[in-house]
Parts: structure tokens; C-alpha cells; sequence
């Protein structure tokens, strides 16, 4: 398996512009995450999905974030409009429940910066 | 969700075992002791997972005293590739709720 594919790995925007990250989760894996990450706040959780459906939103900065599922093997995550202050490596992770195993298998990250 | 107290930095030589000890003294019964290792531009990765007593993989070893208000990861014979920041995380196997902490720098010398 190739692993969780985010794209792009980098992007730069302007401040007010809309933003897509994506997220490829690996097959067969249920669970779905999205991370931020930041040196002042360090790695945040902002969502994860169960089987497509939003389990819990409550780390989603505002209401400028937004993320859907919309098949099991494709995630986004959109900014919009984007802030300088959402500039941060954004990670998307995948897991399944197998046994007691609590592993996460996180992506290369997409690194923000919002001008 | 319980809180994990790390060090900020650890500095070590090659071929030197290094041992990470988290606090965690509000652990609850059903949770777990996840470690997540992450290098710089990369996603964390799971290193090990440990409920009780001692866990050993091809990476490392996690030991967890009886009383579960702390555990050391150990890493045997470190070499340079194994400078990242190392992430104690304490959970319920079935919440998929994980708290990363500002975790631990290590940093190995030659």
C-alpha cells in the first residue's frame, strides 16, 4: 500500500483566497483524521471521520474550516477564506479499529502558507 | 483524556540506549500508552503501545510500572537517524481521540 497520500505537499496562497487540501486515506482503514500543526500549538486534532460520517468536529478553529468525506477513499479539507494565521503543516491520518491497536498512519502533511 | 508530562529535550551519542519517562498520573483504567516518533517534515509514526508490565518491537521497548502513572520508552544503541521528537500519548483504544503533547526532542550526537 502506498501509505496515506495528501496533496498538494505545499501550497501558498493570498489571505482571502479559498484553499483545498486532500486527503487519500489507505484502503480498507475506517477511521479518517485531520491534524494541524503548528510550533506555537504544536500537533492539533481538528476532525475525524468513522465510516465517512463527522464523529467530532469540536477542534475545527472556525467556521471558515470545513471538511467532508464524501467517499471512503477521498477526504478535503477547505479554508475559506484563508488567513496568514492558518499557515501550518496540515496532516490527514488513517486508522482501523483491529484488536486494541489505537495506530494512526499519518500522510506527508501539506505545508500552508497563507501571504 | 489524560495529560502526559515529557521532557522538553534529550541530548545523546550514538550507540548510547536512551530512556524517555512520561508522567501521567491521571491515567484511567481502560486507557493505553501510545509512543509516536516524528521527524522533521514527516507525519508522527507509531513506534509502540503498552498497557502493563514491559512491550518489545524491532524498534523499542516501553516499560510501565505497575501503578501506570508514568512509563519510560527506551530506545537501545541510538544512531543519528533516530533524532525526532518523540510523543507519550495516553487513551482509550477506542476513542481515536489522540492528544499530542509538545513531546520530546531528542537530539543524537556522533
Amino acid at each position: 500500500d502506498a501509505g496515506v497520500i495528501q496533496s498538494p505537499r505545499h501550497e501558498v496562497t493570498e489571505m482571502g483566497q479559498e484553499v483545498t487540501l486532500r486527503c487519500k486515506p489507505i484502503s480498507g482503514h475506517d477511521y479518517l483524521f485531520w491534524y494541524r500543526q503548528t510550533m506555537m500549538r504544536g500537533l492539533e486534532l481538528l476532525i475525524y471521520f468513522n465510516n465517512n460520517v463527522p464523529i467530532d468536529d469540536s477542534g475545527m478553529p472556525e467556521d471558515r474550516f470545513s471538511a467532508k468525506m464524501p467517499n471512503a477513499s477521498f477526504s478535503n479539507l477547505k479554508i475559506q477564506p484563508s488567513e496568514p494565521r492558518d499557515s501550518a503543516v496540515y496532516f490527514c491520518a488513517s486508522s482501523s479499529l483491529m484488536g486494541k491497536t489505537d495506530t494512526q498512519y499519518f500522510g506527508p502533511g501539506t505545508r500552508l502558507t497563507v501571504l | 483524556l489524560a495529560k502526559t508530562t515529557q521532557p522538553i529535550s534529550m541530548d545523546s551519542y550514538e550507540g548510547q540506549e536512551v530512556n524517555i519517562t512520561c508522567s501521567h498520573n491521571n491515567i484511567a483504567t481502560n486507557d493505553y500508552i501510545t509512543w509516536y516518533q516524528q521527524f522533521p517534515s514527516q507525519g508522527p509514526r507509531f513506534i509502540i503501545q503498552g498497557y502493563k508490565t514491559k512491550v518489545t518491537n524491532e524498534v523499542a521497548s516501553l516499560f510501565i510500572p505497575a501503578d501506570r502513572k508514568s512509563s519510560t520508552l527506551s530506545l537501545p544503541r541510538v544512531s543519528l537517524s533516530d533524532t525526532a521528537v518523540y510523543y507519550c500519548l495516553v487513551g482509550e483504544d477506542s476513542s481515536y481521540k489522540l492528544i499530542f503533547g509538545s513531546g520530546t526532542r531528542l537530539l543524537v550526537r556522533p
